[in-house]
């Protein structure tokens, strides 16, 4: 059976830093690029960024907004991807997904508040 | 930034067609995927490149591209379709992706 599982969210102040992790199992994880995909309260859903798989350089690309504070990594080698946040804004308060655009993870909250 | 531009809301009767139009300048060239949204879940791959469907989807969900928009059809609508609807897709340069602001399926 294919999981996600996003765990590392929690509140944190503005201005600090956070990781979030996305577990993976069921499938290779190393031949699928991950995404991060967020959802403010009662908001639709926002494209953070991706990191594209080995045979694809293992390069990376964000929104606009969230470049230069958040980056994406994975290790192949435990089927895990990574989202490190930093410069935290209340506007980043928001349930993260991870997701290779088909699975779905069930989120983690992130709550910027001070 | 690009901006793929959805309807806030649709509204059908059960047994009608519910279609959610998504538009965006670079649809005729980059592909469009489609996810499903339930209160308190993680979205549902409903349709990629247009208009493929993912096994397990039902057939009465079926997508269609022209021009500049993409279309999210649901045909004979059922109650448990009501949901949020988001289309995806990138920029002309294929590495900016976005999500169409969402639509409110609302089954009367």
């Amino acid at each position: 059976e294919v999981q996600l599982v996003e765990s590392g969210g929690g509140l944190v102040q503005p201005g600090r830093s956070l990781r979030l992790s996305c577990s993976a199992s069921g499938f290779t994880f190393g031949d699928y690029a991950m995404s991060w995909v967020r959802q403010a309260p009662g908001k639709g859903l926002e494209w953070i960024g991706l990191i594209r798989s080995k045979s694809d350089g293992v390069t990376t690309d964000y929104v606009a907004s969230v470049k230069g504070r958040f980056t994406i990594s994975r290790d192949d080698s435990k089927s895990i991807a990574y989202l490190h946040m930093s410069s935290l804004k209340t506007a980043d308060t928001a349930v993260y997904y991870c997701s290779t655009g088909y699975y779905w993870g069930q989120g983690t909250l992130v709550t910027v508040s001070s | 930034s690009y901006v793929l531009t959805q309807p806030p809301s649709v509204s059908v009767s059960p047994g009608q067609t519910a279609r959610i139009p998504c538009s965006g300048d670079a649809l005729p060239t980059q592909y469009a995927y489609w996810f499903q949204q339930k209160p308190g879940q993680a979205p549902v791959l409903l349709m990629y490149k247009d208009s493929e469907r993912p096994s397990g989807i039902p057939e009465r969900f079926s997508g269609s591209s022209s021009g500049t928009t993409v279309t999210l059809t649901i045909s004979a609508v059922q109650a448990e379709d009501e949901a949020d609807y988001y289309c995806q897709s990138a920029d002309s340069s294929g590495t900016n992706w976005v999500f169409g602001g969402g639509t409110k399926l609302t089954v009367l």
